[in-house]
């Protein structure tokens, strides 16, 4: 079975520029997750999805980033413009939801943003 | 609100040793409770989960943690390390929101195991 899918692994771009981030989950996952991953430091909730809705985005800086989820299977996350200060790892991840909560996320290999 | 504390950034420990990464959280409510491992350029993986139950949880690669309701602490060890074992570690602790459960990782504990 495939894992979650990203790309590009690698980006560097100059401030004021726009980028883009793509995600693809495990098969089947209902729930899609973005983080953002400081150096030396544990991931930072973006937003969350639930098939295409948008269930918690309460950390998503609104003013320059953006996500979609169409058809609630891939998703983009988009930044413009870029700060220096987006210099990061950005992961993805992917669960399957249980009304109990507790779920084990499944996380891809990230996306290393450099912005100069 | 809830946090995760990972006392030690660092773990320097020899080959074949034993290891404790420490982990303490703070919540009000009922938590469950992770332990994911992420190698250099990878992803994190789980490690083990505590959802109930038994309070000694164990993993894979020979890692188990217990949880301690009483010292909100949930931390991570292995009799014997290996050489793979190099990585960071983070300790995470979900909550049940109206709908879904919102998952706080902590900072990271970096294990480097020496030959």
């Amino acid at each position: 079975e495939a894992g979650v899918v990203q790309s590009p692994r690698y980006k560097i771009i100059e401030k004021k520029q726009p980028v883009a981030f793509w995600c693809n989950p495990i098969s089947g996952h209902n729930t899609l997750y973005w983080y953002l991953q400081n150096l030396g430091q544990g991931p930072e909730l973006l937003i969350r999805y639930e098939n295409e809705e948008a269930v918690d985005d309460s950390q998503l800086p609104k003013d320059r980033f953006s996500a979609e989820r169409l058809k609630g299977v891939d998703s983009t996350l988009k930044i413009q413009p870029a700060e220096l200060g987006d210099s990061a790892v950005y992961l993805c991840a992917s669960s399957l939801a249980t009304s109990g909560g507790g779920d084990t996320q499944y996380f891809g290999p990230g996306t290393r943003l450099t912005v100069l | 609100a809830q946090s995760v504390t990972q006392l030690d950034s660092q773990v320097p420990v020899f080959e074949e040793a034993p290891v404790e990464l420490r982990c303490n959280y703070s919540s009000s409510v009922s938590v469950y409770l992770f332990w994911y491992v992420q190698y250099p350029n990878q992803g994190l993986q789980l490690l083990l989960k505590y959802l109930s139950g038994s309070t000694l949880v164990k993993g894979i690669n020979g890692f188990e943690a217990e949880f301690n309701k009483s010292q909100t602490s949930f931390h991570l060890r292995k009799p014997s390390v290996h050489i793979s074992d190099t990585a960071e570690y983070f300790c995470a602790v979900s909550v049940m929101k109206t709908s879904y459960d919102k998952v706080i990782f902590g900072p990271g504990t970096s294990l480097s195991v020496i030959p």
